[in-house]
């Protein structure tokens, strides 16, 4: 299983874009990069996933890098309801491993 | 849809005694799995079914049994707890084992005394 680096935690203010970082460089060439989140006393929710080349969704971006070994989720406009803990997972026909995430704060 | 359900929302449990958690989903998911949160930390996987009468051991399966006769439940027996299982409990089913949207039920928050 490919590990994973995320920072703690982030702050961010309303309205403003977000980039999370994520650092998994012994990830295997068959491995999507998920991420999910979890707000407050939730089950976490599917947010973006991708393989090699960009991704967007009504919820976010993923940016992944060339060589595949790092990855940024971007939330264009912060709002308070995006305040979450957020999961970066590579993974394809395995199991799905959380870590310990990122814990992002949104303030008004 | 009611999408992936789980009962009950909380349950108090003493040391010794046995319990079931029900999960069930109406998508009709292939897969579905069973995670422990413990408090700051990340879900880890207890047990998981790639379809009825299919299931295997997670990351953490030891104290939980599972089973799969139909595609639409999958519960989850404690034998006899112990206050190491007080955790938060999520089921999770999707389209298949691999790189599909995972749904997650609500949790059932289980204190063992």
């Amino acid at each position: 299983d490919a590990k994973t680096t995320q920072p703690n935690s982030m702050e961010s203010n309303e309205e403003e874009p977000v980039h999370l970082p994520c650092n998994h460089s012994t990830i295997s060439g068959t491995d999507y990069i998920h991420w999910y989140r979890q707000l407050p006393s939730q089950g976490p929710e599917y947010v973006i996933h991708g393989l090699t080349s960009n991704v967007n969704n009504r919820m976010a971006s993923l940016a992944i890098a060339e060589d595949r070994k790092s990855s940024t989720l971007i939330l264009h406009r912060a709002t308070l309801r995006d305040a979450a803990v957020y999961y970066c997972i590579p993974y394809n026909n395995n199991d799905m491993r959380f870590g310990a995430g990122t814990r992002l704060t949104v303030k008004p | 849809n009611a999408g992936v359900t789980q009962t009950p929302k909380f349950q108090v449990l003493k040391t010794g005694q046995s319990m079931t958690l029900q999960c069930a989903q109406d998508m009709n998911h292939e897969y579905m799995s069973w995670y422990r949160q413990d408090p700051g930390m990340g879900l880890r996987l207890i047990h998981y079914s790639v379809g009825a009468g299919i299931t295997d051991q997670g990351e953490v399966p030891n104290g939980y049994n599972v089973s799969r006769s139909t595609t639409e439940d999958f519960p989850l027996r404690l034998l006899s707890a112990a206050p190491s299982q007080t955790s938060v409990y999520f089921c999770a089913s999707s389209y298949g084992r691999g790189p599909y949207e995972q749904y997650f039920g609500p949790g059932t928050r289980l204190t063992v005394t």
